[in-house]
């Protein structure tokens, strides 16, 4: 059973647009979520997060958004930009920090940013 | 460099053969995570290390095991490898109250 859920395997948008991602969870215990990028032969890297407290998190280009009746996030990068194009994975948490914590990851989104 | 660092980087080897993959953390991270990353199938957690101590166990084969060691370097050993365990291999760690993970960059494990 997959609790943490990217529906769109791969996502492709044009320079200067912008470029929504988009994940869906079920377990309602989940109160932290971050989103992280991978390009290939690298490990993924830390890009934003959100706690389940807040409905929005913005970072630069970046902006995370938390339906929590809905049990969806989604992330909007604008401007896209060619560099930003690689896999994105949502990640979820229900506990924050700790000596317990684990993070659950959806199978990752591979967006595409055309010049 | 994320400061988490994963040996050997790529790694081939047959079919019944037994490998150990290892990792060193961020220097002060007494958490170690391991993910195995198959084609189309995300990142899957393995298992999980707390300070020396086994803290979960996601979906971790009979045929693999971990340790963490006093320095908190940790090593995940594969045996009887089959030909579906080629994956990328990710290690993570952690500081105590971060809310994320610190990845390493990974080991390719390909089994032939």
């Amino acid at each position: 059973d997959q609790q943490v859920k990217q529906n769109s395997p791969s996502l492709s948008v044009q320079e200067g647009r912008i470029s929504i991602l988009n994940c869906d969870y079920t377990n309602s215990m989940f109160d932290y979520f971050l989103w992280y990028k991978k390009y290939p032969a690298e490990g993924p890297t830390f890009l934003i997060s959100i706690s389940s407290i807040k409905d929005k998190n913005e970072d630069g280009r970046f902006t995370v958004f938390l339906n929590k009746s809905a049990k969806h996030l989604s992330l909007h990068i604008v401007p896209s930009q060619p560099g930003d194009s690689a896999v994105y994975f949502c990640a979820a948490s229900e506990e924050s920090g700790g000596s317990n914590y684990k993070l659950t990851f959806g199978k990752g989104t591979l967006l595409t940013v055309n010049p | 460099d994320s400061g988490v660092t994963q040996t050997p980087k790529h790694l081939i080897t047959a079919t019944g053969q037994r490998v150990t993959l290892r990792c060193s953390p961020r220097s002060g991270d007494l958490s170690v995570y391991w993910y195995q990353q198959s084609l189309d199938q995300g990142l899957q957690f393995l298992i999980h290390y707390y300070n020396g101590e086994e803290r979960a166990k996601g979906n971790i084969l009979e045929r693999f095991s971990a340790q963490q060691f006093p320095d908190l370097h940790s090593e995940l050993n594969l045996s009887s490898l089959e030909l579906g365990d080629s994956a990328l291999y990710f290690c993570a760690s952690k500081a105590v109250f971060d809310y994320g993970y610190t990845f390493g960059s990974g080991t390719r494990l390909t089994v032939v």
